[in-house]
């Protein structure tokens, strides 16, 4: 069972292009979408994340745009470097009680940026 | 700071050989969790603690067992290796007050 579902799997950016991610996810209950980068051979590193009650968050070239009606949410990069080259991961879970930390993750995006 | 240290990077079993991959932290976090990381299929919970002494299952929690003894620690046991849980496991500790996971650089088990 995918709670959260990523696209696409694969993904080629010109240097300076725009990066966009997608993610949907199924269950109402999450109230906390993390996105996460992993550069080979590492463990993911939390990029940027945002909760249901903002439309969108901006973190220097990353963006989280959050649609909660469709239950979807995606990450834009804006002027993509060659180091943006990585894999990326949306996830999402619930925030109380027992359940929190319980990240559900998507199945990943690898990005490769061309110079 | 270390961070969150897991031991050892890498590993290779036979299959019902049993094994405990190491996980510390020294960032004082309550919560830490296990993941799995298998291609195409993102990262999967297979075990999470929310502190000292309280551990639940996560997705694939079938062939591990985990206890958490202290705040820093939170060890993972493969009870009898089997070639299915070949995979990248990764330990992640995060506070209440920072939802934010900080992720070890993984282990990579080979169960031949």
């Amino acid at each position: 069972q995918q709670q959260v579902k990523q696209s696409p799997q694969s993904l080629i950016v010109q240097k300076g292009g725009i990066s966009i991610i997608n993610c949907a996810y199924e269950n109402t209950a999450f109230d906390y979408f993390p996105w996460y980068q992993q550069f080979p051979g590492k463990g993911p590193a939390l990029l940027i994340a945002i909760r249901p009650d903002v439309s969108e968050k901006k973190e220097g070239r990353f963006t989280i745009s959050f649609n909660k009606s469709a239950k979807q949410f995606s990450l834009h990069i804006m002027d993509s470097q060659p180091g943006d080259s990585a894999t990326y991961f949306c996830a999402a879970s619930r925030d109380g009680g027992t359940s929190y930390g319980k990240l559900t993750f998507g199945q990943g995006t690898i990005l490769t940026v061309h110079p | 700071n270390a961070g969150v240290t897991q031991t050892p990077k890498f590993q290779v079993l036979k299959t019902g050989q049993s094994m405990t991959l190491q996980c510390a932290q020294d960032m004082n976090h309550e919560y830490m969790s296990w993941y799995r990381q298998d291609p195409g299929m993102g990262l999967r919970l297979i075990h999470y603690s929310v502190g000292a002494g309280i551990t639940d299952q996560g997705e694939v929690p079938n062939g591990y067992n985990v206890s958490r003894s202290t705040t820093e620690d939170f060890p993972l046991r493969l009870l009898s290796a089997a070639p299915s849980q070949t995979s990248v496991y990764f330990c992640a500790s995060s506070s209440r007050a920072n939802y934010g996971y900080t992720f070890g650089s993984g282990t990579r088990l080979t169960v031949v």
